[in-house]
């Protein structure tokens, strides 16, 4: 069955430290992943797609299929990164050839000034 | 502009009465969902839609019902709401399947 894991519920850092969000996956297909951001009192958004390989706000996030994982890094956390983060891999669902993203349970980072 | 709202932002509802949560959106995309957000459990979906009238249940389906008569609009009806759905609910669009979502808002309800 397919299933995102975030073992960790909260996070915090101290501003300038290193971040490591962690997301382990389990999937039979081919897997596609993606990581989505929630600011305080915004809407989910996209923050990476790990075809794309690109980094955005400094993030960076590699797919490891050895690993199962897609972990999300940041060199330097900046008090601005404190959000909800969650992992979604897509996956193939039921009829019409249609694909969803499963997500998982999210992680809140929390940067200490 | 994200193109894509939800309304109501926040309804408060007794338990039984059944609620419509409107999804809209400005950008043309075929495909459309509902999830719920909850503590501890993340995004759940809910239903999905890959077109007018193309619609199926998702992980969380039982006590939901949906419509899409329109490609701009999807209705998330609860028929006879429980406190068990109180929960904040997202809708998203997206142009290819369970790529690319963009979200709404979200509608925050209580239901009491």
């Amino acid at each position: 069955a397919q299933r995102v894991t975030q073992p960790e519920k909260l996070l915090s850092v101290f501003k300038g430290a290193p971040v490591e969000l962690k997301c382990n996956y389990s999937y039979s297909g081919s897997p596609e992943l993606f990581w989505y951001v929630q600011y305080s009192r915004q809407r989910l958004q996209l923050l990476l797609r790990h075809i794309s390989r690109e980094s955005i706000k400094g993030f960076t996030a590699d797919l490891n299929k050895g690993e199962t994982s897609f972990h999300l890094k940041k060199p330097f956390a900046q008090e601005e990164d404190s959000a909800m983060y969650y992992c979604a891999l897509r996956v193939a669902y039921s009829g019409a050839g249609s694909y969803q993203l499963t997500f998982g349970k999210g992680t809140k980072l929390s940067v200490i000034p | 502009d994200a193109g894509i709202t939800q309304s109501p932002r926040h309804k408060v509802t007794e338990t039984g009465t059944p609620v419509t949560l409107r999804c809209h959106q400005t950008e043309n995309h075929r495909y459309m969902y509902w999830y719920r957000q909850d503590p501890g459990h993340g995004l759940r979906l809910i239903h999905y839609s890959y077109g007018v009238k193309d619609t199926d249940k998702g992980e969380v389906s039982d006590g939901y019902s949906v419509s899409r008569s329109k490609t701009e609009d999807f209705l998330l009806t609860l028929e006879s709401a429980t406190s068990s759905q109180t929960s904040v609910y997202f809708c998203a669009i997206s142009a290819q399947a369970g790529d690319g979502y963009t979200f709404g808002s979200g509608t925050r309800l209580t239901v009491v």
